[in-house]
């Protein structure tokens, strides 16, 4: 069973840089598409984007030019970066595998974290 | 950008009744390329069903997704004490992908 572990800096100042990693365990690193995924508090799941294992990306339009998702296969982990932040990058951030098999969906998640923007 | 309209935003239900969550979107969904997720406070999403349908291993039959084209609906049948949560639907017919506003269930 894969297991997604995220970490990063929790706490940033408005125009600071939010980088956060997650790490496969137990799974396939190869077979996949890896996301991101945000909530502000108390509101809706907004998609980041994605990187495929070919190190091809795609962003959500809102997003892009501020975003970077990198990977490293050999450590089994993929990363963001988002840049510029404001109050308004506040919120719940996860990591989740995407499948692709015949549909679409987001199998497996990590545990999310959280990240505060103030001054 | 294929929007993602859910309804109710919220969901006040007894121990045992049969709730029904829609998601329509703003174009045809191929394939029913489109997934639901539960999502308790403070928690991540747990993928439910996907292919509009498909039951998730080990998520209870209680739960059930049926819907073509642009409407969708998840219901949950003998609703448990357990299911207090927030449901997303996730569109995955072409990027960006979307999701819904959210249902939040209460009892």
């Amino acid at each position: 069973q894969v297991q997604l572990r995220q970490w990063g800096a929790g706490l940033l100042k408005p125009l600071e840089t939010l980088s956060l990693t997650c790490g496969v365990s137990d799974g396939s690193f190869s077979a996949y598409y890896w996301n991101w995924i945000r909530q502000p508090p108390g509101r809706g799941l907004e998609w980041i984007g994605e990187i495929r294992h070919s190190g091809s990306t795609i962003f959500s339009p809102s997003l892009r030019g501020r975003v970077t998702l990198s990977l490293d296969k050999a450590k089994k982990q993929f990363s963001l970066n988002l840049t510029s932040v404001t109050a308004a990058d506040t919120g719940l951030y996860f990591c989740a595998r995407a499948v692709y098999d015949g549909s679409g969906s987001l199998d497996s998640w990590g545990q999310g974290t959280l990240v505060t923007v103030s001054s | 950008d294929i929007q993602v309209t859910q309804f109710p935003s919220t969901l006040s239900a007894s121990v045992g009744d049969t709730v029904t969550i829609t998601c329509r979107a703003s174009q045809g969904i191929i394939n029913g390329w489109l997934a639901w997720y539960q999502q308790k406070a403070g928690r991540a999403p747990k993928l439910l069903i996907y292919q509009a349908s498909t039951l998730e291993n080990g998520v209870p039959p209680r739960f059930s997704g049926s819907g073509s084209g642009t409407e969708f609906t998840l219901s949950i049948t003998s609703l448990q004490p357990d299911d207090v949560a927030t449901y997303y639907c996730q569109q995955f017919t072409s990027y960006p992908w979307t999701f819904g506003q959210g249902t939040k269930v209460e009892i």
